[in-house]
């Protein structure tokens, strides 16, 4: 099966700076590439996604890349801000099933 | 449009005792799916229901674990049972497509369980 691994696992940043949070894949038929913001004892949110047919999306703040050949994506957030603080996780999807990743833990520090 | 439902918020039973969650998915979507979630990791999944049909159990431990979505809607998790290690929140998601088409997951509060 798919093997998501995700990186860095806690990423600490000043309020403004850039934050990027790195996952690899290993199954080349994914082509789905979700991205969660999980808020302390909330559910994870979906912010932002790729398919495996577009190299880059940008949402405002956000934007995640794609590179299939060497197969990992990215999520960028620029301008960061406290309300940024939560953990992230990057998923992959192979068939019917998703994969995750274990998860990024960023503070913002303002 | 109302999110997934899930109950209850919180669980704490003794090992060895049964517990069982419920959810209910954003209507009209097909697809369902139960994760656990371990402290400090991604949502594994447990058991994937394309409408009343498992599409994927392969990780869930059947010989503790089970689950039943029988009219295509509302699904129950239950452990019976319950082990220590069995400590976690378990995350109920939704989606609205069938097979490959699949995409977008709406994940429910889930259930934090706390087995003493």
């Amino acid at each position: 099966g798919e093997n998501v691994e995700q990186h860095p696992s806690t990423l600490s940043v000043q309020e403004g700076d850039s934050a990027v949070i790195k996952c690899t894949y290993s199954d080349s038929a994914s082509n789905y590439f979700p991205w969660y913001k999980q808020e302390l004892g909330k559910r994870p949110q979906l912010i932002i996604d790729i398919r495996s047919n577009v190299g880059e999306k940008k949402d405002q703040r956000i934007a995640v890349t794609l590179n299939k050949t060497a197969k990992h994506f990215s999520l960028h957030i620029t301008e960061t801000q406290p309300e940024d603080s939560a953990v992230y996780f990057c998923a992959a999807k192979g068939g019917n099933q998703f994969y995750f990743g274990t998860g990024t833990s960023l503070t913002v520090i303002p | 449009e109302a999110g997934v439902a899930q109950s209850p918020r919180y669980k704490i039973i003794e090992k060895r005792q049964s517990v069982a969650f419920w959810c209910n998915p954003i209507s009209g979507h097909a697809t369902l799916y139960w994760y656990q979630q371990i402290l400090g990791q991604g949502p594994k999944l447990l058991i994937q229901f394309q409408n009343n049909g498992v599409v994927d159990d392969s990780q869930l431990p059947k010989d503790r674990f089970s689950a039943e979505r029988l009219k295509g809607v509302d699904s129950t998790l239950k452990i019976q049972p319950a082990k220590l290690e069995d400590s976690a929140v378990y995350l109920c998601a939704s989606s609205v497509g069938q097979g490959v088409l699949v995409n977008i997951q709406y994940f429910g509060a889930g259930t934090r369980l706390s087995v003493l």
